[in-house]
């Protein structure tokens, strides 16, 4: 079946860094994205990959190795509005879109 | 700014009663909408693939003639929760894509968070 692994929860302190990551199973793959969602919001986006190696985006940056099934997001110098789900989701064969439940991100001042 | 909006934000209804949900897509045109269903703590679940002129495309065991979708133009999805239950509570969300392939990012509007009373 087609699945994708991501932390429940995570907690890390303003100013670091924090790595979510992200494994996926799939049939057939078209790529990974990576959202943001805000409690009581619905998610934005933050990133897409396809070709493996690391996409960067500012504080945020997505990394993607194909033969591994497996991506993360990293954030840096974390600031207290990153405190959110981030959700991980992976684009099948047939384009369909696979969801991670999302990883709680707390960040504690 | 926004590319997709989604009314109402939030909307309380009592058992038995109809709502209308509806999706726009503000600067673009979307052939194709998608309507999630969100549980608290929980990921999306695709209920529904909305598609431009014809029939919308429907989740396994999502019911089609409870959640009725309407995609009349290329800018406009709606979702009529019909004969509202409290288990219909929860946090409706549509999306579009506003570029053209496949892999295009989806836009989700604000959702729709709806109780059942």
């Amino acid at each position: 079946g087609q699945n994708i692994d991501q932390p429940t929860e995570m907690t890390a302190t303003e100013g670091a860094i924090v790595q979510i990551n992200c494994t996926y199973q799939t049939s057939g793959f078209n790529g990974l994205f990576w959202y943001q969602q805000h409690a009581g919001e619905a998610p934005t986006f933050l990133s897409y990959n396809v070709l493996d190696g690391l996409e960067e985006k500012g504080r945020f940056s997505s990394f993607l190795s194909r033969s591994k099934g497996y991506s993360y997001l990293l954030l840096k110098e974390l600031q207290m509005k990153d405190s959110a789900s981030y959700l991980c989701a992976a684009l099948d064969s047939n384009y369909q879109l696979i969801w991670g439940a999302g990883t709680k991100l707390i960040i504690k001042p | 700014g926004a590319v997709v909006s989604q009314h109402p934000s939030w909307v309380i209804c009592k058992s038995g009663t109809s709502v209308k949900i509806e999706c726009r897509s503000l600067d673009f045109q979307a052939t194709t909408m998608f309507w999630y269903r969100q549980f608290p703590k929980q990921s999306l679940m695709l209920m529904a693939t909305s598609n431009e002129g014809s029939k919308a495309t429907y989740e396994q065991g999502v019911e089609k003639d409870k959640f009725l979708i309407n995609h009349a133009s290329l800018t406009l999805s709606t979702l009529t929760v019909t004969s509202a239950h409290p288990e219909d509570s929860s946090f409706y969300i549509c999306s579009a894509s506003k570029g053209v392939g496949d892999n295009s990012p989806l836009h989700f509007g604000n959702g729709t968070r709806l109780t059942v009373t």
